[in-house]
């Protein structure tokens, strides 16, 4: 069974700080991982999606990267704004016999401090 | 296209009410998928459909659940004789095949009293 981890929990910087949001995954084998943010009582906005055979997705002031022999993935965010507070959700896709099931982590909520 | 739509956004009812809630995804995507979310946890996946034919469900969902997508276009959940255990933000999301980007709705609150 595919477990997702993301540490820490919850982290606060100050504005222009560029941070670093971890993701672990047990299961090597997916197709597939997405970074989410979700502001508070929204759905969620699909930030990357990194497939399984590259090793690192940029847009903007975001870079996510990928290992999955060691099932990590890091997601960057350069110079931090307050409109960045928020949510941040990691989602593996993988087989789990024969469908294509995407497992969450519990997310990391984010808050810069202007 | 204005993206993945979810109806109604908020839905209070009474324990053993039987509640429905549409979802419309991004036209052309052939995926379909349902989650549940409560506070402080992220989505769990329930079900999901690759045009009208419903692939796999999980462990969630129980016999008082079902989900339908019966043309292929807009989905519907809905819950039979509903239990405050079931208080939580439902989620819809669709993608163009079945490992692309998925794409999320609003949701629907659903709060049972």
């Amino acid at each position: 069974k595919q477990e997702v981890t993301q540490i820490p929990a919850a982290l606060s910087v100050p504005e222009g700080e560029n941070l670093v949001l971890n993701c672990s995954f047990t299961d090597s084998a997916i197709y597939n991982l997405q970074w989410f943010r979700q502001d508070p009582g929204k759905g969620l906005t699909s930030l990357l999606l990194i497939q399984s055979s590259q090793r690192e997705q940029t847009s903007g002031r975001l870079n996510a990267s990928l290992d999955k022999s060691s099932g990590r993935s890091t997601l960057y965010i350069a110079a931090s704004q307050p409109g960045d507070s928020a949510t941040y959700l990691c989602a593996v896709q993988g087989d789990s016999g024969g469908y294509q099931k995407v497992t969450f982590g519990t997310g990391t909520k984010l808050q810069v401090i202007p | 296209d204005t993206g993945v739509s979810q109806n109604p956004r908020h839905k209070i009812t009474k324990r053993g009410q039987n509640v429905t809630f549409r979802c419309d995804p991004i036209s052309e995507h052939n995926r379909l998928y349902w989650y549940r979310q409560t506070l402080g946890q992220g989505p769990e996946f329930l079900t999901y459909f690759q045009n009208e034919a419903q692939l796999e469900k999980s462990r969630l969902l129980s016999d008082r659940f079902s989900a339908e997508r019966p043309k292929g276009s807009f989905s519907t959940l809905e819950i039979q004789r509903t239990e405050q255990g079931d208080s939580a933000m439902y989620l819809c999301a669709s993608s163009l095949d079945g490992v692309g980007t998925q794409y999320f709705g609003p949701g629907t609150r659903l709060t049972v009293l």
